[in-house]
């Protein structure tokens, strides 16, 4: 029973490309995130979701665009994406305390 | 200074010897710490948390001084399986739920 399950793991694609990442937890947690994690392993929030209602969005571009259907799913859609965009991205779940945070396993992204 | 920040090492440590890294924090209203492990090429997962009395779990101490702003990893009796990176973890716990997490410190156990 896998707690936070995102799809596809692998993903590459052509420069100026649209692309969706899907995220679902099980875990019954209200909050949902998505991470960036870079090729200098930096891991950087990018949005925190708390029972469907946007409560980070950090500097990211507006390309980037968060959907949380409901509290279990929180999807993350990039529009006209660039080479800068590669990256791993991490959705993740947790109580509203943010204490244990539990992460998805990942997707790869490599635009070309 | 930093929000979190921690020495990206890689620490070279022979199996079997003990190891310790620490973690500052910039922000001195942050309320919980905690130490998450990442293994190469997969997700961070959380390792225990940092509690102000100190706590241990088997092999690895984590400590946390609040005065200083730091919070301290201990792993005593190192295993070839303990490589990873150490991610230090701040929780502010405010109105924006910020959770920040440093950028990792490897370490690396050699038989």
């Amino acid at each position: 029973d896998t707690a936070v399950s995102q799809t596809p793991k692998y993903l590459v694609t052509q420069m100026g490309n649209d692309k969706s990442i899907k995220c679902e937890q099980n875990l019954g947690h209200d909050t949902m995130y998505w991470y960036k994690q870079d090729s200098k392993k930096f891991l950087k929030i990018m949005f925190s979701y708390n029972n469907k209602e946007l409560i980070i969005n950090e500097t990211v571009p507006n390309r980037f665009s968060p959907k949380s259907p409901d509290k279990a799913h929180l999807n993350l859609h990039i529009n006209s994406l660039e080479l800068g965009d590669s990256a791993v991205y991490f959705c993740a779940s947790s109580h509203r305390d943010g204490n244990t945070i539990y992460f998805g396993e990942g997707s790869w992204l490599t635009v070309v | 200074r930093k929000e979190v920040e921690q020495d990206p090492g890689p620490f070279n440590v022979p199996e079997g010897a003990t190891v310790a890294f620490n973690c500052t924090y910039s922000n001195s209203a942050s309320q919980s710490f905690f130490w998450y492990r990442q293994d190469c090429r997969k997700e961070p997962k959380l390792l225990m948390s940092v509690y102000s009395s100190g706590n241990e779990d088997g092999r690895f101490t984590a400590q946390l001084n609040r005065a200083s702003q730091y919070i301290s990893l201990l792993i005593r009796d190192s295993k070839l399986s303990d490589s990873a990176t150490y991610l230090c973890v701040v929780n502010l716990m405010n109105r924006d739920d910020k959770i920040i997490f440093g950028k990792g410190t490897r370490l690396h156990i050699l038989p």
